[in-house]
C-alpha cells in the first residue's frame, strides 16, 4: 500500500478481554516501531522491530503486552486482560534504510470499558 | 539515548514566523535531528531533517549549530493549519536502539 495501514481504527472492549492491534508496514520496510499515546500525552515508545534480528521490548509497560512481526512485514501487538489505563491510541511506524524518516500509520483508538 | 527538552507550548498568529528550539546536550555523533508535525487524531508526519548547519525544504527551515546540543525548527509565515503538536527526535533508526520522543510542543496559530 501507500502508507503504513493499521487496524482497526477503533476498538472497543469490555476490562479482561485480550485485544490484537494489527500493522501493516510499507512494502519493504524493515524497521517497525510501536508506539502509545494517551489522551493529551506524548509518545511512548512500546517496541522496535529491525529486520531479523531479536525485537527491543524495553518499552512494554507490563507482561500482557506482545507484538510479533510475521515475516518482517505485518505486526500484531497483542494486549491481554485489558485494564482501563490501557485506553489509548496505538500508533505503529514503519521505516527503510533508504532514509532516517518513520513513516506512522493514522493509530488504532483502544476504548477499555 | 538522547533525551529532548523543548518548550511545552507556544502561541502565534497568522503570518508570523515561529521558531521552536529544541534542547539535546547528550546527542551522539551519528545522531540525526527529526522533527515531526501531528495533528489531532492523525499520527506524526515528517517535516525536516538534519544533521548540522542549515536545513531548508519547502514548510520549514532547521538550524543547528556547531556543537549539535539543540536545534531550532523555523515555519515561516505560519496560518492557522500549522496549529499542531510539534516534536523534536533524536537518534539513528539503523542503529538498533529505540527511538524516543520528547513531550513536544504544542503550536496555537490564531488570526
Amino acid at each position: 500500500g501507500a502508507g503504513v495501514s493499521q487496524s482497526p481504527s477503533n476498538k472497543v472492549t469490555e476490562k479482561g478481554k485480550d485485544v490484537e492491534l494489527r500493522c501493516d508496514p510499507i512494502s519493504g520496510h524493515t524497521a517497525l516501531y510501536w508506539y502509545r499515546q494517551s489522551l493529551g500525552q506524548g509518545l511512548e515508545f512500546l517496541i522496535y522491530f529491525q529486520g531479523n534480528s531479536a525485537p527491543d521490548k524495553s518499552g512494554l509497560p507490563s507482561d500482557r503486552f506482545s507484538a510479533e512481526r510475521t515475516g518482517g512485514s505485518v505486526s500484531t501487538l497483542t494486549i491481554q486482560r485489558t485494564q482501563q489505563e490501557d485506553s489509548a491510541v496505538y500508533l505503529c511506524a514503519s521505516s527503510t534504510r533508504v532514509d532516517e524518516k518513520l513513516f506512522f500509520g493514522s493509530g488504532t483508538q483502544l476504548s477499555v470499558l | 539515548l538522547a533525551k529532548t527538552t523543548q518548550p511545552i507550548s507556544m502561541d502565534s498568529y497568522e503570518g508570523q514566523e515561529v521558531n521552536i528550539t529544541c534542547s539535546h546536550n547528550n546527542i551522539a555523533t551519528n545522531d540525526y535531528i527529526t522533527w515531526y508535525q501531528q495533528f489531532p487524531s492523525q499520527g506524526p508526519r515528517f517535516i525536516i531533517q538534519g544533521y548540522k548547519t542549515k536545513v531548508t525544504n519547502e514548510v520549514a527551515s532547521l538550524f543547528i549549530p556547531a556543537d549539535r546540543k539543540s536545534s531550532t525548527l523555523s515555519l515561516p509565515r505560519v496560518s492557522l493549519s500549522d496549529t499542531a503538536v510539534y516534536y523534536c527526535l533524536v537518534g539513528v533508526i539503523w542503529a538498533g536502539t529505540a527511538l524516543i520522543f520528547g513531550k513536544g510542543t504544542t503550536l496555537s496559530v490564531s488570526s
